[in-house]
């Protein structure tokens, strides 16, 4: 079965300081791949997706993500977060087997202005 | 906008209650999905649907049944609930077709505290 890991449980940083978390997954065929983001209180919406193509994706807020098959993973970046930016992130795998997607436990992320 | 909606949004209940969760949908999409998530452990699939008749359990799904009345509405019963089923329940959908292919909304989630 596959697996979606996220290193990083919880993340503090301060406003302007530079993002990246990561996400590994475990299955080797064809993958789409998603950062979903959810703010306190308020349901998961997504941030970006991955499909094909170039694989540095680009997503709102500022975000972005990029696809390294060779490392199976999908790293979430922003160059200068906010304090806006506090929330949970979940990075969600679907293979090519598969119409459900597994997700990671999710990154905490709070942002101190 | 509120393509996915959930009731109730919060509940308190006791140890033994049925209690049913509903969710619908104005996105037309032909997938749902129930989730449950719990501080530190993510996301869990409980049971997912790709058509009416259609239903099927996800990793979690003791405890829990499901019922699926029309394309638009999914709902999640605990036919007797236990503390450890205390958490927050997210309904989902995706498309089966399209720009929203494989791509999940959610609900706004229901709280639900089991005493």
């Amino acid at each position: 079965a596959q697996s979606v890991s996220q290193h990083n449980h919880h993340v503090i940083l301060s406003e302007a300081a530079s993002l990246e978390l990561g996400c590994n997954y475990s299955y080797g065929g064809t993958v789409n791949l998603f950062w979903y983001v959810q703010y306190p209180g308020q349901h998961l919406q997504l941030l970006l997706k991955y499909f094909s193509g170039d694989p540095l994706v680009k997503g709102i807020k500022g975000f972005e993500a990029e696809f390294i098959k060779s490392k199976f993973s999908f790293n979430l970046r922003k160059p200068s977060v906010q304090w806006s930016d506090t929330a949970e992130y979940f990075c969600a795998v679907r293979t090519g087997g598969s119409y459900i997607p597994t997700f990671g436990r999710g990154t905490s992320l709070i942002v101190h202005p | 906008d509120a393509d996915v909606t959930q009731t109730p949004r919060n509940r308190i209940t006791k140890t033994g209650k049925r209690i049913m969760l509903e969710c619908s949908q104005t996105k037309g999409h032909d997938r749902m999905y129930w989730y449950r998530q719990d501080p530190g452990l993510g996301l869990r699939l409980i049971y997912y649907s790709f058509d009416v008749k259609d239903i099927n359990k996800g990793e979690i799904s003791d405890g829990y049944s499901v019922s699926r009345q029309a394309q638009a509405k999914f709902s999640l019963s605990l036919e007797s609930a236990i503390p450890n089923q205390t958490a927050l329940y997210f309904c989902a959908t995706s498309g089966s077709r399209g720009s929203s292919y494989n791509e999940q909304f959610f609900g706004p989630g229901t709280r639900l505290t089991v005493l």
